[in-house]
């Protein structure tokens, strides 16, 4: 299995300009999500999906755009990118589990993105 | 709300000594904790993780956390580091939130240094 693969691993900007980040699971999770790492901030959720056709926001959603039309697919989509967006975003999923506390998160391996 | 505390700016331990890192938590529920490790360039890979069974979970590569309700502790200990260990840590709260999913909250990681 592939598990979460995300594309591109770098990826270089202008300021305005605008891309979408991929994203793809094989293991049937509803759950999907991305995430932005900064230095000494930890990972901030950015937007969530609960399934196909559901999605939400999370701590840190604008400027981005989400859609969820399939159950493998979680695409990321900057809208008129900031040097603010500069990061290295990750795609996560995992089964929902209501109250059971014990999903675990699948990672995929990172996208750097650079905004000049 | 929840919240995760990893506290030691950084830690760094002689290989073959014994590792540390801590984490300190805030929930309003039985929250489900989990640690993840990120090696450099990479995603996050699940370590271990607590979900209201034994207050002492083992976990991959030696490491294991113990559950202290009393102190809203989740420490990551391993007896003995190596120099694979050399990675980010990340300690990781989940909660049932009010719309029955699960909220998921990262500690701002903490770096391992070993030094041979």
């Amino acid at each position: 299995n592939a598990g979460v693969t995300q594309t591109p691993k770098f990826q270089v900007l202008k300021t305005g300009q605008s891309m979408t980040l991929q994203c793809a699971q094989d293991m049937n999770h509803e759950y999907m999500s991305w995430y932005r790492q900064d230095p000494g901030m930890g990972l901030r959720l950015i937007h969530y999906s609960v399934g196909a056709g559901i999605t939400d926001q999370g701590e840190v959603p604008n400027g981005y755009n989400v859609s969820r039309s399939t159950t493998e697919d979680f695409p990321l989509r900057l809208l008129s990118a900031a040097p603010s967006q500069t990061s290295v975003y990750f795609c996560a999923s995992s089964y929902r589990g209501v109250y059971s506390g014990a999903n675990v998160l699948t990672f995929g391996a990172g996208s750097r993105l650079t905004v000049l | 709300a929840q919240s995760v505390t990893q506290l030691d700016s950084h830690v760094s331990v002689s290989e073959g000594t014994p590792v540390l890192l801590r984490c300190n938590y805030s929930s309003s529920y039985s929250p489900s904790l989990f640690w993840y490790v990120q090696h450099p360039n990479k995603g996050l890979q699940l370590l271990l993780k607590y979900t209201s069974a034994a207050t002492l979970v083992k976990g991959i590569n030696g490491f294991e956390a113990e559950f202290k309700k009393s102190e809203t502790s989740f420490h990551l200990t391993k007896p003995s580091a190596h120099m694979s260990d050399a990675a980010e840590y990340f300690c990781v709260v989940s909660d049932p939130d009010s719309g029955g999913y699960q909220k998921v909250t990262f500690g701002i990681g903490r770096k391992l240094q070993v030094i041979p």
